[in-house]
């Protein structure tokens, strides 16, 4: 089955600093990317998400890159603000099949 | 437009006690998906529906696990019996089928069992 790892585990930056985690996904018929941003005692929340027909997607501060021959993805996040601050997740999945998920940065954005 | 609803927000129990746990899908979602969330294991699939049918209930780790969906607006979780191992955060999110993976979680139920 599809596996999913994602580093780094923890990343602390300044606010206004770009912050980048990245993603390796095992199954090469893995086609959609999604990350997901919770908060401390919230559920996770889609925040942006990319298929396997494009190499780059942005929506506003934040940006999704996939290199499907590497078999990796990335999240950025320029220009970071405390609010930044929450543990995001990682996903892949194909088809018809389930999401598999990351295990998590926690990002720390400090003022 | 209201999202995924779930109850309670914590539940604390006792060992050997029955626990269940809610869910009010988005309206007009037809998969739901049950996960739970520990430090050691991560987001793991418990078990989804499309539509109020189970499909894929091979990530629920034993028996006393069980999960229905009677209505396209609710779905029950229940343990039975509780171990202190269950003690996790449960998740339920739902999605529509043509866009599925595009999955919206609820808040989860914290659970605790002594």
């Amino acid at each position: 089955g599809e596996n999913v790892e994602q580093h780094p585990s923890t990343l602390s930056v300044q606010e206004g600093d770009s912050a980048v985690i990245k993603c390796t996904y095992s199954d090469s018929a893995s086609n959609y990317f999604p990350w997901y941003k919770q908060e401390l005692g919230k559920g996770p929340q889609l925040i942006i998400d990319i298929r396997s027909n494009v190499g780059e997607k942005k929506d506003q501060r934040i940006a999704v890159t996939l290199n499907k021959t590497a078999k990796h993805f990335s999240l950025h996040i320029t220009e970071t603000q405390p609010e930044d601050s929450a543990v995001y997740f990682c996903a892949a999945s194909r088809g018809y099949s389930t999401l598999t998920f990351g295990k998590g940065t926690m990002l720390l954005v400090s003022p | 437009d209201a999202g995924v609803i779930q109850s309670p927000r914590h539940e604390v129990t006792e060992m050997g006690q029955e626990v269940t746990l809610r869910c009010k899908p988005i309206s007009g979602h037809d998969y739901l998906f049950w996960y739970r969330q520990t430090m050691m294991r991560g987001l793991e699939l418990l078990i989804y529906f499309n539509n109020n049918v189970p499909i894929d209930d091979s990530g629920m780790p034993e028996d006393r696990f069980s999960a229905k969906m009677p209505n396209a607006s609710f779905s029950t979780l229940k343990i039975q019996p509780s171990e202190p191992r269950d003690s996790a955060v449960y998740f339920c999110a739902s999605s529509l089928s043509r866009r599925w993976d595009t999955q919206y979680f609820g808040p989860g139920t914290r659970l605790t069992v002594l």
